[in-house]
């Protein structure tokens, strides 16, 4: 089986930093991705990680640890635009390649 | 947009009820997934298919069925529908069936109101 953890909420102010940091348990790792979904709306890719190290996308940028199980995503310069809940997923061989979530982090940012 | 469409956007049902999901994958993808969004279970994955054949299984309910057409649309089959059922059910599509680097790509979702 598998299972993920993440914060639930995070809530930071415009231009800050913030991390939201995923533990993963799976039976077999092909990867950890991250996706971001506005409120009601489909959740859309934002990165993958496959190998250890720092993957960056402009703003974002997501981590990877294999030996600890732990992977993080960084939000840089945040705009108000950004609060959403962020979901990091991982493949597990008996799900097919289906996405297994995890429950997702809010993050607010007010000005 | 994502290429994946999905309908009806909203529906509103009656508990016992039954109900069909549709679901167009984008264009030359083979893979199709459907997800329930409710909001104490984050998204849970239902079932997969790919080419028409079912792929994997997750967390779906007896009372709940997919398939995968030859087009490659799919149909998700909710049926004897409870209060609990009523959540936003996504379908999502990839070109594959490789675990790495696959990303999967989500439609709108559909809003399921049982009452």
């Amino acid at each position: 089986g598998q299972s993920l953890e993440q914060p639930s909420e995070v809530t930071a102010v415009e231009g800050a930093i913030v991390q939201i940091n995923c533990t993963y348990q799976t039976s077999g790792f092909y990867g950890l991705s991250w996706y971001q979904q506005h409120d009601g709306g489909a959740p859309t890719f934002l990165s993958y990680n496959a190998l250890d190290g720092l993957e960056e996308t402009g703003r974002f940028s997501s981590f990877l640890s294999r030996s600890d199980s732990y992977g993080y995503l960084l939000l840089q310069e945040l705009q108000m635009k950004d609060s959403a809940s962020y979901f990091c997923a991982v493949r597990d061989i008996q799900a097919g390649t289906a996405l297994i979530f995890g429950k997702g982090t809010t993050l607010s940012v007010s000005s | 947009d994502s290429g994946v469409t999905q309908t009806p956007k909203h529906l509103i049902t009656a508990t016992g009820q039954r109900v069909t999901l549709r679901c167009s994958p984008r264009s030359g993808d083979l893979s199709v997934y459907w997800y329930q969004q409710s909001l104490d279970q984050g998204l849970q994955f239902l079932i997969q298919y790919y080419n028409g054949e079912e792929r994997a299984k997750g967390n779906i309910l007896e009372r709940f069925s997919a398939q995968q057409f030859p087009d490659l649309h799919s149909e998700l089959n909710l049926s004897s529908l409870e209060l609990g059922d009523s959540a936003l059910y996504f379908c999502a599509s990839s070109v594959g069936d490789r675990v790495g680097g696959n990303t999967i790509y989500f439609g709108e979702g559909s809003w399921l109101t049982v009452v």
